[in-house]
């Protein structure tokens, strides 16, 4: 399994940008990086997936260099409600044996 | 248009106990898992689930059981609670490919 290395912690201020950096060297040719959201008692969300290059919808963007060993996870113009746990997991049902593991996330908070 | 239903959302038992945390989809996924997730930490797999009959164990597998007969259902079955399990239990049901987890919204158990 890909092991996933994020910061523990980060603080932001509304209408900034929020950039949060996992690396995963040891990423598989077929492995997805994906990243879910979790808010104080609820279950994770999905937020955004990618595979290379960027991806980018209505909540988020996702930057993934070519040789892949890292992503970047960019909030625009972050609110008091993005305060949340943000989780990057890399991998794909078929190569983990259908094991989804979760890392310890990064704590994002947004100060007015 | 449920998702994943967690049942119960709340219980407390006393150290000794035994009950079974009840989990449903109605996504047809195969694939399913139970976590619990410790006051300001991350997700820790328990068991999970590739399909009706088969179950592996994740991280943290010891006092727990479950079993998988039907697609739609992962009951974790805890044998004989110790306050040690005393935590917010999450179920998710996934999709493989792309892989995307989909969650409860978490039953808090406190053992006493």
């Amino acid at each position: 399994l890909a092991k996933t290395t994020q910061p523990i912690s980060m603080d932001s201020y509304e209408g900034q940008e929020v950039n949060i950096t996992c690396s995963h060297n040891n990423i598989a040719t077929n492995d997805y990086i994906t990243w879910y959201q979790q808010f104080p008692s609820q279950g994770p969300r999905f937020i955004i997936q990618g595979y290379k290059t960027k991806v980018t919808n209505e909540v988020a963007s996702l930057f993934i260099p070519a040789d892949r060993k890292s992503s970047t996870l960019s909030l625009p113009r972050v609110s008091l409600s993005d305060t949340a746990v943000y989780y990057c997991l890399v991998g794909g049902f078929y190569n983990q044996g259908g094991k989804l593991i979760f890392g310890q996330g990064t704590e994002l908070s947004v100060k007015p | 248009n449920a998702g994943v239903t967690q049942t119960p959302k709340f219980q407390v038992l006393k150290t000794g106990q035994s009950m079974t945390l009840q989990c449903a989809q109605d996504m047809n996924h195969e694939y399913m898992s139970w976590y619990r997730q410790d006051p300001g930490m991350g997700l820790r797999l328990i068991h999970y689930s590739v399909g009706a009959g088969i179950t592996d164990q994740g991280e943290v597998p010891n006092g727990y059981n479950v079993s998988r007969s039907t697609t739609e259902d992962f009951p974790l079955r805890l044998l004989s609670a110790a306050p040690s399990q005393t935590s917010v239990y999450f179920c998710a049901s996934s999709r493989i490919d792309p892989p995307e987890a989909f969650f409860g919204q978490g039953t808090r158990l406190t053992v006493v």
